[in-house]
């Protein structure tokens, strides 16, 4: 079985701050980690994933998330928040060595910047 | 990346009364999903939709409540029967082009609320 944690419900961050959003997981086999956003009204968007190779992944508006094998986690980060990064953020993962495809994803967390 | 659209964005309906939610995509598909998030809660899904197969169900969720329709790779409808307001909800369908890379794009979404 896999699983996603998104500790936090909430983080709060001032602009121009850095920010961490943070997540672990669980699989039996090699993970697939991914993190989407969601802004108020829409739909999910894809921000960045990890498959293989790099530890530290890079997407998009500045963000970047680092996998951490020995301590499960594939935490998002950015060195600069800004007010329009405010939004929910949720962290999934597959494992496709268990042979099913369905991602699982995290509760989410929502992130406000404030000016 | 993809542009996906779903129809109607939002809907109030009585209970007892169905409602049928369309994805269309702009380019053609093997994988489209259907995820229910209900609010302050992470995505579920519901199901799987192939072209020319029938839908697969996750648990707790059964076709007779949740019919989809999947007539050609752009193309997907999922049918909310016999509402009540415990299906308030925003239903989301996503789609998957390259299964090595396993990402998911999501539609904006549809926000039902049934009273």
């Amino acid at each position: 079985a896999q699983s996603v944690a998104q500790p936090e419900d909430q983080v709060n961050v001032a602009e121009g701050n850095p920010l961490t959003v943070k997540c672990t997981y669980s699989v039996s086999g090699n993970p697939y980690l991914f993190w989407y956003v969601q802004y108020p009204n829409r739909g999910l968007q894809f921000l960045l994933k990890y498959i293989t190779g790099d530890n530290l992944v890079k997407g998009s508006y500045g963000f970047e998330a680092e996998f951490n094998k020995s301590q499960t986690s594939f935490h998002l980060k950015n060195p600069s928040a800004l007010v329009s990064d405010s939004a929910l953020y949720f962290c999934a993962v597959r494992d496709l060595s268990g042979g099913s495809y369905i991602p699982t994803f995290g509760r989410g967390t929502s992130l406000i910047v404030h000016p | 990346s993809a542009v996906i659209s779903q129809k109607p964005s939002r809907d109030i309906c009585q209970r007892g009364t169905s409602l049928t939610i369309q994805c269309q995509v702009d380019s053609q598909v093997t994988m489209m999903f259907w995820y229910r998030q209900q609010p302050g809660q992470s995505l579920t899904l519901i199901a799987t939709a192939n072209q020319g197969s029938e839908a697969t169900y996750e648990s707790g969720f059964v076709i007779d409540k949740f019919p989809i329709s999947r007539p050609n790779l752009t193309f997907s409808t999922l049918t909310v029967s016999n509402m009540s307001p415990e299906d308030s909800s925003i239903y989301l369908c996503s789609v998957e082009f390259d299964r090595a890379w396993e990402t998911q794009y999501f539609g904006p979404g549809t926000r039902l609320l049934v009273l």
